[in-house]
């Protein structure tokens, strides 16, 4: 079993500053993990995701996430904060048995202030 | 097209109808998906497709809930007798290949409401 947890449903952050989301995962395997972006009336985009290379993963946009197996944990970081990262992330677990069946987190909606 | 495409893009139904959302995904790819988002949720998983095979089926909420596809392409999820809980957003997503790390490509949705 897999599950995700997101720490916070609603982050606001001011343009130029750090941009920190969470993710929680629990799995009985190795994990794949996955940080999807969905802008307004539009569908999931991957951001980034990790397979068992390198702990530390860079995505598009500037974001990257560090896998810390000890703290089960993945989150999402962004130096500085733009307009256009206003949107809602997704935090994913596969275990990679189940071709692709991913467990999503709840979400978490990031506003960004002028 | 050069990414998934879903139609309609809205629904609305009177609750007791039959509904069939379409999927048409990237072409090429093997794997496809389908997944529902409630408001001020993440997405739950329905069931997904290796070719035109359904492995996994384990996340239709009730029987309610069908899904096929057929040549390898288009998928048709069909809800019937249509209840009001079933209001949501209907993604669906396809890879390459249905494994752990491939990526998934989403489409915008299609979202169903029901009166």
């Amino acid at each position: 079993a897999q599950s995700v947890t997101q720490l916070g449903s609603h982050v606001s952050v001011s343009e130029g500053a750090l941009v920190l989301l969470r993710c929680n995962y629990s799995s009985s395997v190795p994990p794949y993990l996955f940080w999807y972006v969905q802008y307004p009336n539009q569908g999931l985009q991957l951001l980034l995701k990790y397979t068992s290379a390198a702990t530390l993963v860079k995505g598009i946009n500037g974001f990257e996430a560090e896998f810390k197996k000890s703290e089960t944990s993945f989150h999402l970081t962004k130096p500085s904060a733009h307009m256009s990262d206003a949107a809602e992330y997704f935090c994913a677990v596969s275990d990679g048995t189940n071709a692709g069946k991913s467990t999503f987190g709840d979400g978490t909606t990031l506003t960004v202030k002028p | 097209g050069a990414g998934v495409s879903q139609s309609p893009s809205n629904k609305v139904t009177e609750k007791g109808k039959d509904v069939e959302l379409r999927c048409d995904p990237i072409s090429g790819h093997t794997a496809l998906y389908w997944y529902r988002q409630s408001l001020g949720q993440g997405l739950e998983f329905l069931i997904y497709f290796q070719g035109n095979s359904a492995p996994d089926k384990s996340g239709l909420p009730s029987d309610r809930f069908s899904a096929e596809r057929t040549g390898g392409s288009v998928s048709t999820l069909t809800i019937q007798r249509t209840q009001q809980e079933d209001s949501a957003v209907y993604l669906c997503a396809s890879s390459l290949v249905a494994g752990g790390t491939d990526t998934q490509y989403f489409g915008p949705g299609t979202r169903l409401t029901v009166l």
